[in-house]
Formats: structure tokens, C-alpha cells, sequence
């Protein structure tokens, strides 16, 4: 099983300031990477697939690079409605999820 | 609109037995692999099974292989979970998803909560 580290655990951060979320996995993923953010109460929703693709709908401030084993998702300016957590995902061997980050308001 | 919503969930005893139905609409389900994932209180995402569009191909992960069934009905719109010999480690929400470009999670339900206790 391919195992999601993610960092840091909480990132205190103020409304304006860059978010930047780090994913390494256990073994290559290449790209077959998402990223999910989740609010209290709700489903997770789908950001970021295959490393870097916004999916449909979601702001330009989301961004995510990386390849293989590390992977980064970055947040240019937080809005207030960006605090949340944040999964990252691989698909490459089965489904797997990292355990979270989460991004509160300093 | 895209509408996703599970159903079915409730409290049940260990050992006991529960089935969730998740129903779609706002999209062509029969064009989509179909997930169920959970999620325990406070905790992360854990992948459980999914179905392709005709219903002949299924995937398990090993926490409920044997005891959780994945299927669909298409002419219904209507994916379901068979959940059997249930422990306290399953509680948890479970969601149900569609299952996009090789393994990605893109329409979700708002999800439905198991409690497993006695």
C-alpha cells in the first residue's frame, strides 16, 4: 500500500498570507495525484487532479506541482473561505489518502 | 444539478448488518465508476470499494473484503453498500462518489452516518 505523508499537520496562517501543503509518498505515484479540501460537516471537494490540474470551478490561488513522490499544493492568498482541511490522494496503486492538513486562521 | 445523496445510515449492534443507498442525479450515472469512502469520527479518508458502470467489476479494500458488497442499479440511479458482520471500527460517515479519470473523487454525497454500538 502506498502511504500519503502529509505536512505540515496544522498551518496557522492569517487571511492573505501563501499556504503551502506538502505531500510525499511511500513509493512514485508519477502524477496520479488530487487534492481534496474539507469544512466541518461537509464532503470533501475535489481541488486538484493529476498533480496540477484545477478541476472545474475551483480559484486560480489553488495551484499544485510535483511529481513522483513529493508534492506540493499552494494556496497564493488565502481567502477566508480557504480554511479547512486539506487531503491529499493517489491513484496510482489502489486509492489511498494522506491524513490531513489543516489550515486554520492564525 | 449534480445531486448525490446517501441514505440508509443509523445505529446498529456489532455484528449486525446495514444497507446504504446512495441515490444520483444531474449527471449520466451509468457513464460513471462509483465509489463508497468513509471517514471516522475525527479522522482521515479510507477508501472502501468500487463499481464499474455495468456493475461487473468491483474492487474492495482489505478492510472489507468479504464483509462489505458494492452494487448498482441503473435504472434507478441508485448505487448501494451491503454492510455485514459490522464491528465498532466501522463507524463512521460514509460517503458515496463518483469515481472520475482513473481514481479520482469528483461528485460526493453529503454522506450518511454508521454507529456501531451496543
Amino acid at each position: 500500500e502506498i502511504v500519503l505523508t502529509q505536512s505540515p499537520a496544522t498551518l496557522s496562517l492569517s487571511p492573505g498570507e501563501r499556504a503551502t501543503l506538502s505531500c510525499r509518498a511511500s513509493q512514485s505515484v508519477n502524477n496520479y495525484l488530487a487534492w481534496y479540501q474539507q469544512k466541518p460537516g461537509q464532503a470533501p471537494r475535489l481541488l486538484i487532479d493529476d498533480a496540477s490540474n484545477r478541476a472545474t470551478g475551483i480559484p486560480a490561488r489553488f495551484s499544485g506541482s510535483g511529481s513522483g513522490t513529493d508534492f506540493t499544493l499552494t494556496i497564493s492568498s488565502l481567502e477566508p473561505e480557504d480554511f479547512a482541511v486539506y487531503y491529499c490522494q493517489q491513484r496510482s496503486n489502489w486509492r489511498t489518502f494522506g491524513q490531513g492538513t489543516k489550515v486554520e486562521i492564525k | 444539478e449534480v445531486q448525490v445523496v446517501e441514505s440508509g445510515g443509523g445505529l446498529v449492534q456489532p455484528g449486525g448488518s446495514l444497507r446504504l443507498s446512495c441515490a444520483a442525479s444531474g449527471f449520466t450515472f451509468t457513464n460513471y465508476w462509483m465509489t463508497w469512502i468513509r471517514q471516522a469520527p475525527g479522522k482521515g479518508l479510507e477508501f472502501l470499494a468500487n463499481i464499474n458502470q455495468d456493475g461487473s467489476v468491483k474492487n474492495y479494500a482489505d478492510s472489507v473484503k468479504g464483509r462489505f458488497t458494492i452494487s448498482r442499479d441503473n435504472a434507478k440511479n441508485s448505487l448501494y453498500l451491503q454492510m455485514n458482520s459490522l464491528r465498532a471500527e466501522d463507524m463512521a460517515v460514509y460517503y458515496c462518489a463518483t469515481d472520475v479519470r482513473g481514481g479520482y473523487f469528483e461528485y460526493w454525497g453529503q454522506g450518511t452516518l454508521v454507529t456501531v454500538s451496543s
